[in-house]
Order: structure tokens, then C-alpha cells, then sequence
């Protein structure tokens, strides 16, 4: 069964630095998706995109959050300067029409020192 | 504005019971609704959903949830519990904005099962 691949696994990185996660949803899908979710806490929405741009985002997602699809495969997540409070787990999520379920995959562990 | 309430945080049963896993949403339209199972290390993976129709729906791995529009709930069941369903279990509610466009998630579950 075709899933969502997420890398790294773990990712640490120290303060101020840049970081970009990446994530290669299920290929026929078009609505992509970031979350994250801080140990212990629920689970939360940074952002969706959909056609190549910003569908909707978070208060969460600030200016020092981007998303981008390079090519037909990748959807990255960039953190332009780490803050300790980043540290969380991020998840991305994909589907394939509006009435379909969100595919998320196993996540991406950011600790920053 | 739309919230998920997932009024126990933990929960222990034994291997063979029964399990109901309770979620409260609040939201002004008919909501799609989804319950996700989190192994630990693990990602999100869809249990099952609910977006119109038979109330009761069918899951994954023996799970079943009913929606009750009168008590705005979403409770999971299984008649009878293993050991590897000990896990975080996710309420989620899909928030429409242009079809539904995020997903609002409770705040967990975690399932413990005792041999």
C-alpha cells in the first residue's frame, strides 16, 4: 500500500540554524499538509496546500515557517532560524480529493539544542 | 469554533475485554470524523471515518465507532481487546473550509492492555 515517507527520522539541530523537513506523499495525491505535535500535547495543524500554493495555515505558522513543492514528489517544511520551542514531532499528511482521509506519515523528530 | 474532547487521557483494560474509547466534537455542520491509532515511534494511521450515512462504521483491526449527532460523540469500540492495540488513540474532526481542509485533533488516549 502506497504511504507518505518522511525524512530524517530525527533531526537535531541547534538553535538559530535552519532546518527543512521532507516529506514524499502518496503520488496521486494533490492536498498536502504539515502538523506537529510537542511531546505530550495534541497533535496540531501548521499548514495545508493545495495547486501550489497556501490553502490555509495556522497561527502557529509564522514567517520564519515555509512550504514548498520542488518538483512532482517533494513537499518540504523550512524553519528559517530554530527556536528551542520548534522541538516537536512533525508530521505530514496527504490525500487525494476533498472526500478522502488524510495519509500521515511516521514523522519527523526536531530537537533543537 | 471546532474542538474534540477526548475525556480520558489514559485507560487500562485487560486482553479480551471490551473497550470504549469516548470523543466529543463540537462543531456547527455535519462534521467528517476520523479516529487515528499512534504506535509508539510510530506515525497516524487511520482507524477508520465517517463522513455521512450508516452511523455505525466499520475500522480497521476489529475497531467500529458510532457517530450520535443528539450527543455530538464519536466513541470507539472493540469487543475484545489484544495486547498490540496498546497505543494513543486520535478523535479527530475535519474542518471544512472549501471541503474539509485541516483536521482537529482531541488530545489522546493512550490505551494500555494488561496480559
Amino acid at each position: 500500500e502506497p504511504e507518505v515517507t518522511q525524512t530524517p527520522s530525527h533531526q537535531v539541530t541547534q538553535m538559530g540554524q535552519e532546518v527543512i523537513l521532507r516529506c514524499v506523499p502518496i503520488s496521486n495525491h494533490l492536498y498536502f499538509y504539515w502538523y506537529r505535535q510537542i511531546l505530550g500535547q495534541k497533535v496540531e495543524f501548521l499548514v495545508s496546500f493545495y495547486n501550489n500554493e497556501i490553502s490555509e495555515k495556522s497561527e502557529i505558522f509564522d514567517d520564519q515557517f515555509s512550504v514548498e513543492r520542488p518538483d512532482g514528489s517533494n513537499f518540504t517544511l523550512k524553519i528559517r532560524s530554530t527556536k528551542l520551542e520548534d522541538s516537536a514531532m512533525y508530521f505530514c499528511a496527504s490525500r487525494v480529493t476533498e472526500n478522502q482521509p488524510q495519509h500521515f506519515g511516521d514523522g519527523t523528530r526536531l530537537s533543537i539544542l | 469554533a471546532q474542538s474534540v474532547t477526548q475525556p480520558d487521557i489514559h485507560i487500562t483494560v485487560s486482553e479480551g475485554a471490551s473497550l470504549e474509547l469516548r470523543c466529543n466534537y463540537s462543531y456547527g455542520a455535519t462534521p467528517y470524523l476520523f479516529w487515528y491509532v499512534q504506535s509508539p515511534g510510530q506515525g497516524l494511521q487511520l482507524l477508520l471515518k465517517y463522513f455521512s450515512g450508516d452511523t455505525l462504521v466499520q475500522g480497521i483491526k476489529g475497531f467500529e465507532a458510532e457517530f450520535k449527532r443528539s450527543q455530538s460523540s464519536f466513541n470507539l469500540r472493540k469487543p475484545s481487546v489484544h495486547w498490540s492495540d496498546a497505543a494513543e488513540y486520535f478523535c479527530a474532526v475535519g474542518s471544512f473550509s472549501g471541503g474539509y481542509n485541516k483536521l482537529i485533533f482531541g488530545a489522546g488516549t493512550r490505551l494500555a492492555v494488561h496480559p
